[in-house]
């Protein structure tokens, strides 16, 4: 397993403004994988994030959007840009490992937009 | 496309009781299911992973079986207490890929 920590934990946002979202793990990982749950609705992948490589973003989610960086293999980060009410989410990073279908969550970030 | 349906929604049982939930998933290019339980403000905690047709897995008070050829997965809570409430999410895997499908969740209250 890994231990993944997030910053912030919760955060209220203006429209038109962007946050960004840290994720720490304890220890090397090849994968890391953005999610977002919106009220009511499932867990949904916005873009995996591997280190030294471009993040492959999901249908309907544009690198603009959510801008990701991956400086090396233990930290990541996803921007939520120009926020408009409907980011209001929460947003999650997990960690997998090469040759192992396991994913393991950070605590998530709960995003409220006004 | 991978469409996986939980049920129920929402749920409010008594202390002591046992409860059940259903996570349905297409069973065509079925590689593994997963079931979290996920507490507000922490970590979505891995409880199952289950990849056999037939699988059965259990967890102290917590158990799943697995129907590959139909597509669900239970989950069963024997004698539920407080500290069970929380959203449990499925996942379906399919093969070739690393890409979980989530469903919505089910939300357990459980209530003293």
């Amino acid at each position: 397993s890994a231990v993944i920590s997030q910053k912030p934990s919760r955060d209220i946002c203006q429209r038109g403004t962007s946050l960004t979202i840290q994720c720490q793990v304890d220890s090397q990982v090849t994968m890391m994988f953005w999610y977002r749950q919106q009220p009511g609705q499932s867990l949904t992948l916005i873009a995996t994030a591997n280190q030294g490589s471009e993040a492959t973003y999901e249908s309907g989610f544009v690198i603009d959007k959510f801008p990701i960086s991956r400086p090396n293999l233990t930290f990541s980060t996803l921007t939520v840009s120009n926020m408009s009410p409907e980011d209001s989410s929460i947003y999650l990073c997990s960690v997998g490992r090469t040759g192992s279908h396991e994913q393991f969550f950070g605590p998530g970030t709960r995003l409220t937009v006004l | 496309i991978l469409n996986v349906e939980q049920s129920p929604q929402s749920l409010h049982v008594q202390e002591g009781d046992s409860t059940n939930f259903t996570c349905s998933f297409p069973s065509s290019n079925f590689y593994a299911l997963h079931w979290y339980r996920w507490e507000t403000a922490k970590s979505p905690e891995a409880l199952f992973v289950m990849t056999l047709n037939g699988d059965e897995k259990k967890k102290g008070r917590i158990s799943a079986t697995l129907n590959t050829k139909e597509g669900y997965s239970y989950l069963y809570i024997k004698g539920s207490q407080p500290e069970d409430s929380a959203t449990y999410l499925c996942a379906s895997l399919g093969g070739g890929t690393y890409k979980y499908i989530f469903g919505t969740g089910t939300r357990l209250k459980v209530l003293a």
